[in-house]
């Protein structure tokens, strides 16, 4: 059965540094892995989607990576900014679980301005 | 256009109430998706559909009822609410199957407490 993780629940970083949130899976048979950004008391915006034969994508600030065959992938945000405070959350589209995404608990990220 | 909109935003039921979780999207998706989140974890899938007249139980089906009569509403029915089922509720739309290709579009999600 497919488990996320991600290590730290909760990270603090003064405004400007560029940082790392990390996510782990336990099995590489997966279609694609998707970074969410959560802000309380709202919804979940997608950040970034990369495909099982992809390496990496990018959106402005923002570079997921994904090496599948060690079950991992990284969030990397350059240049943090106080706007940048929210949970992130990635899942993975798992190819024994059907039609679901099986979700990490979240790296909660606080910028110091 | 407004997305996925969830209605109430937050409620409170005593013990053995009933309500609904209304859910509705705009994009003309044949996928959605009910989720829960208890503190501190990850979404789990309550039920899903793949068009109007159908759907499925995902992860935690107990102890609620969905129906899609139309291609825009995907209601969420408690029966016999319990304090277990407090929780953040997110309704999601994709336009194909979930994560191939593109991407779930999420409501602001509903938090219920059942006390």
């Amino acid at each position: 059965k497919q488990e996320v993780t991600q290590i730290p629940a909760a990270l603090s970083v003064p405004e400007g540094e560029n940082l790392v949130l990390n996510c782990s899976f336990t099995d590489s048979a997966i279609y694609n892995l998707q970074w969410f950004r959560q802000d309380p008391g709202k919804g979940l915006t997608s950040l970034l989607l990369i495909q099982s034969s992809q390496r990496e994508q990018t959106s402005g600030r923002l570079n997921a990576s994904l090496d599948k065959s060690s079950g991992r992938s990284t969030l990397y945000i350059a240049a943090s900014q106080p706007g940048d405070s929210a949970t992130y959350l990635c899942a993975v589209r798992s190819m024994d679980s059907n039609y679901q995404l099986i979700w990490g608990a979240g790296t909660k990220l606080i910028i110091k301005p | 256009n407004a997305g996925v909109t969830q209605t109430p935003k937050f409620r409170i039921l005593k013990i053995g109430q009933s309500m609904t979780l209304q859910c509705a999207q705009d994009m003309n998706h044949n996928y959605m998706y009910w989720y829960r989140q208890d503190p501190g974890m990850g979404l789990k899938l309550i039920y899903y559909s793949v068009g109007a007249g159908i759907t499925d139980k995902g992860e935690v089906p107990n102890g609620y009822n969905v129906s899609r009569s139309t291609t825009e509403d995907f209601p969420l029915r408690l029966e016999l609410a319990a304090p277990s089922q407090t929780s953040v509720y997110f309704c999601a739309s994709s336009s194909t199957k979930t994560g191939e290709y593109n991407e779930q579009f999420f409501g602001p999600g509903t938090r219920l407490t059942v006390l």
